[in-house]
């Protein structure tokens, strides 16, 4: 069975720091893995995927994620933050068919700071 | 294109009563999900619909829970009786139906339920 695993359950930043969110992932076959962002009263949208090709991947709002299979990891990251950044962030993994369940891992809450 | 409307947003209710949610996906999604999101935790899946037949419904706590999808567009989530661990939004989410299983999901608001 599949599983994600966000090691950070918060995590503060300063306003134009960089920052990095964590996700490592368990599964057998092989995996599409995501990151979602969801604002305070807000369903989760979508910031970025990884279905194959290269493991860089880049989303919206200047986040982008590194798919590590080795290291079963799809980390997180972006140079610089602003304060409008501040959310919770899903890492969720799903398998290959359409049938296949999406997990969602336990969610990171970035809090940026001015 | 419209998003994915559910309602209510809100809903308050003492525990042993019943409580409906509805959920109209994206034009033309063939995939919806019900998700239970607890306070403090990532999105829990209840039930997978594909058209109108369930695909996974594994964790629905069916003594309590039911779902369905007529006709294979909109859906209601309907909790009967509610306990206090019920708290929690509940997110609509679509998919396309491309074949490939890529699992990008398009989430509605939620509805927010608090059991007294």
């Amino acid at each position: 069975a599949q599983s994600v695993t966000q090691l950070d359950s918060q995590v503060p930043v300063f306003e134009e720091a960089p920052v990095e969110l964590r996700c490592n992932y368990s599964s057998s076959v092989s995996v599409y893995l995501f990151w979602y962002v969801q604002y305070p009263n807000q369903g989760l949208q979508l910031l970025l995927k990884y279905l194959s090709g290269s493991t860089l991947v880049k989303g919206i709002n200047g986040f982008e994620a590194e798919f590590n299979k080795s290291q079963t990891s799809f980390h997180l990251r972006k140079p610089s933050v602003h304060i409008s950044d501040t959310a919770e962030y899903f890492c969720a993994v799903t398998g290959g068919t359409s049938y296949d369940k999406v997990i969602f891992g336990p969610g990171t809450s970035l809090s940026v700071i001015p | 294109e419209a998003g994915v409307a559910q309602s209510p947003r809100y809903k308050i209710i003492e525990k042993r009563q019943s409580v409906a949610f509805w959920c109209n996906p994206i034009s033309g999604h063939a995939t919806l999900y019900w998700y239970q999101q607890i306070l403090g935790q990532g999105p829990k899946l209840l039930i997978q619909f594909q058209n109108n037949g369930v695909v996974d419904d594994s964790q629905l706590p069916k003594d309590r829970f039911s779902a369905e999808r007529l006709k294979g567009v909109d859906s209601t989530l309907k909790i009967q009786p509610a306990k206090l661990e019920d708290s929690a939004v509940y997110l609509c989410a679509s998919s396309p139906w491309t074949g490939l299983g890529t699992g990008e999901l398009f989430f509605g608001e939620g509805s927010r339920l608090t059991v007294l």
